[in-house]
């Protein structure tokens, strides 16, 4: 019940198109979603995050959506830049505790 | 202003010996986490304290890993007899307080058991 899904493992998208990471939990408790970025060597850095009372959060080139009622969440990248290669971790938390993190979908744009 | 900073950033140790990693958190930060990522995949939570006291040590895989946080601020992270299967990045988090969900990463210290 802890496991939050990630897909997909990896992506390749060209210059300037829409990149889009899926993730799936089953803990209602959750009410923090976050998306981190993390570049080689680097700790992962928070990039957007979103409550459940809210189905859309935008800042930026970046969305998330949010379906409460199917237990999905999903980050959306547009315009997509060769910057943004790095990996995506999906996590979820509840009242501060710790990170649940998916597993991580490896991103290239290609340019 | 600065971030998490932690160090050493690389740790390289014999299996059976014991290490200790340390974590600065952002000042003034009440919580700090501390988390473990293998190659591939994503961080995996140890423990989170608030203040001096550890809330959650749930994720501590067994008793050779041990976490201090003395005086509310900085925190070492502790492993005894050191296994090959430590081997991993380990990450520290802080976040501001009750208020707020947000977690701040340092770079990590990548430890390395041979």
């Amino acid at each position: 019940q802890q496991q939050v899904k990630q897909s997909p493992q990896s992506l390749i998208v060209q210059k300037g198109g829409i990149s889009i990471i899926n993730c799936a939990y089953e803990n209602t408790a959750f009410d923090y979603f976050p998306w981190y970025q993390q570049f080689p060597g680097k700790g992962p850095a928070l990039l957007i995050a979103i409550r459940p009372d809210v189905s859309e959060k935008k800042e930026g080139r970046f969305t998330i959506s949010f379906n409460k009622s199917a237990k999905q969440f999903s980050l959306h990248i547009m315009d997509s830049q060769p910057g943004d290669s790095a990996t995506y971790f999906c996590a979820a938390s509840y009242y501060g505790n710790k990170l649940v993190f998916g597993a991580g979908t490896i991103l290239r744009v290609k340019s | 202003g600065a971030g998490v900073s932690q160090t050493p950033s690389n740790k390289v140790t014999e299996k059976g010996k014991y290490v200790e990693l340390r974590c600065d958190p952002i000042s003034g930060h009440t919580a700090l986490y501390w988390y473990r990522q293998s190659l591939g995949q994503g961080p995996e939570f140890l423990i989170y304290f608030q203040g001096t006291g550890a809330a959650d040590d749930s994720g501590l895989p067994n008793d050779r890993f041990f976490a201090v946080r003395p005086e509310g601020s900085v925190s070492t992270l502790k492993i005894q007899r050191t296994e090959r299967g430590d081997s991993a990045v380990y990450l520290c988090a802080s976040r501001p307080g009750p208020s707020y969900n947000e977690q701040f990463f340092g770079p990590g210290t990548r430890l390395t058991v041979l």
